[in-house]
C-alpha cells in the first residue's frame, strides 16, 4: 500500500472540537510534512517535522512524530468551519520524491 | 515566502488537442519542478521532475511522449498534454522544492477536462 496512510479517511466534527489525524509510513524519512487542500485548489504547506524531532507546534496545530512506529499525528485544536478541507501527510527522503498519503477529508460543522 | 504561479487554473479541450500548463516561480529560481496528477478524491501522484537545462525525469508508467515537460528557464516549467483524451482529465499540480526549513511550494493547480 502507499506510504503515508492517513487514518481516518474522513472525519466530521463540530466547531470548537479537536481533530486528530494519523499517518503511517513504511520507510525511513528525512522529514514528514502535512498539507492542506481546499476543494479543487493547490496544496498549502502546514508544518514540517524532521526525523529527529518528536513534536512541533504551529498556532492551533500540533504534530507528533514517532519514528520507531513510523507514524505521525496532526492535531487541530478548537476547530473552525474554515478548517474544512482535505489534509495530506507526505514523507520526504533526502534527495528523493515527496510521497503523499491518500488524504483525509475533514468537515467542521458550524 | 516562495510563490509558484500556475496557469491556467482550468481548461476544457477537445479530444486530440494539446494543452500546455505553465508554472512560474515568481520570487525565486527553481532549477527543479515537480509535476503531480490528482484524480478526484485521490492523492497526488508524481508524474515527472523537470530540470532546468536537462531532460525531465519521468516516473514509471508515465508516457514521456504524451506528457511533454520542458524547463525553459530558472523560473518557468511547462507541462504539455499532447493528443489529450478524456482519461487525461485530472487535476495537475506543480511544485517547487523546499527552501530551508519549509515544505514544498505548490501551484494552485490546473483542472483539465477533455471532452
Amino acid at each position: 500500500s502507499q506510504q503515508g496512510e492517513e487514518d481516518p479517511q474522513a472525519l466530521s466534527i463540530q466547531e470548537g472540537e479537536n481533530a486528530t489525524m494519523n499517518c503511517s509510513y513504511k520507510t525511513s524519512i528525512n522529514n514528514l510534512q502535512w498539507y492542506r487542500q481546499n476543494s479543487g485548489r493547490g496544496l498549502v504547506h502546514l508544518i514540517l517535522i524532521r526525523s529527529n524531532e518528536r513534536e512541533k507546534h504551529s498556532g492551533r496545530l500540533r504534530v507528533t512524530l514517532d519514528t520507531s512506529k513510523k507514524s505521525s499525528s496532526l492535531l487541530i485544536t478548537a476547530s473552525r468551519a474554515a478548517d474544512t478541507a482535505s489534509y495530506f501527510c507526505a514523507t520526504d527522503r533526502l534527495s528523493e520524491k515527496l510521497v503523499f498519503g491518500k488524504g483525509m477529508k475533514l468537515t467542521v460543522n458550524p | 515566502g516562495a510563490v509558484v504561479s500556475q496557469h491556467p487554473s482550468w481548461v476544457i479541450c477537445k479530444s486530440g488537442t494539446s494543452v500546455k500548463i505553465e508554472c512560474r516561480s515568481l520570487d525565486f529560481q527553481a532549477t527543479t519542478m515537480f509535476w503531480y496528477r490528482q484524480f478526484p478524491k485521490q492523492s497526488l501522484m508524481l508524474m515527472a521532475t523537470s530540470n532546468e537545462g536537462s531532460k525531465a525525469t519521468y516516473e514509471q508508467g508515465v508516457e514521456k511522449d504524451k506528457f511533454l515537460i520542458n524547463h525553459a528557464s530558472l523560473t518557468l516549467s511547462t507541462l504539455t498534454v499532447t493528443s489529450a483524451h478524456p482519461e487525461d482529465s485530472s487535476f495537475y499540480i506543480c511544485s517547487a522544492p523546499p527552501e530551508a526549513g519549509y515544505g514544498y511550494t505548490f501551484g494552485s493547480g490546473t483542472r483539465l477536462t477533455v471532452v
